[in-house]
């Protein structure tokens, strides 16, 4: 079955601390895709990125990057030097395959403080 | 130009009532969802039409009704609302596996 879990409920840093959101997933297939989403607190869900099962090169952008290891299943979001308004709740998300649905952790809700 | 714009905003109505949600893309994407996220912030999905055809529906009230009059748009409508259908209900488009866009989503309060 496919299952997202996000363990940590909430984070809270100070400004420009780096911190890591963590992603582990379950799925029995061999093809699918992982998904981060940022709602901030106007409510409205952003894309960030989009991996699939047979990429598992990291990736970087600005201070986003992500680490994908299809050995532990994880699927791991950091943020090098936090800034007040990456302040949103992160969603880590799975589909599998010709699956048309995503797969929602429960978010993790990230507090950046001046 | 908005990609995947729903309306209304905000809904607020009283139980017993019957609302709809429209929503329409302009990404020429070939699938449409309605996700529901609710107090504690959780996103299920609802329903899924792929080129109009409903392809994923969960278990959801039959009280909720999905119409795809073409590819760009899903309505959502719901009967007899209840105090349990507030929430707020995301509508979303991609192509096949790719990732979803969503709308602004829409706060439905029943009172």
């Amino acid at each position: 079955a496919q299952k997202v879990t996000q363990a940590q409920t909430e984070i809270s840093v100070v400004e420009k601390e780096d911190v890591t959101l963590d992603c582990v997933y379950e799925t029995r297939d061999t093809t699918y895709y992982l998904f981060w989403y940022k709602q901030p607190p106007s409510g409205e869900l952003v894309f960030l990125i989009r991996r699939n099962s047979f990429d598992e090169q990291n990736e970087i952008s600005g201070r986003y990057s992500w680490n994908f290891q299809k050995s532990t299943s994880s699927f791991n979001f950091t943020i090098t030097a936090s800034q007040v308004v990456d302040s949103a709740v992160y969603f880590c998300a799975l589909s599998e395959g010709s699956n048309y649905q995503l797969i929602w952790g429960a978010g993790t809700k990230l507090i950046i403080k001046p | 130009d908005t990609a995947v714009s729903q309306t209304p905003k905000y809904l607020v109505t009283q139980m017993g009532n019957d609302k709809s949600i429209k929503c329409e893309q302009n990404l020429g994407h070939d699938t449409m969802y309605w996700y529901k996220q609710d107090s504690k912030k959780f996103l299920k999905i609802m329903f899924s039409y792929n080129n109009k055809e409903l392809i994923i529906n969960e278990t959801v009230p039959n009280r909720f009704s999905p119409k795809s009059p073409d590819k760009a748009h899903l309505n959502l409508h719901i009967n007899s609302l209840e105090l349990g259908d507030s929430a707020v209900y995301f509508c979303a488009s991609s192509h096949t596996g790719v990732e979803a866009f969503f709308g602004q989503g829409t706060r439905l309060t029943v009172v």
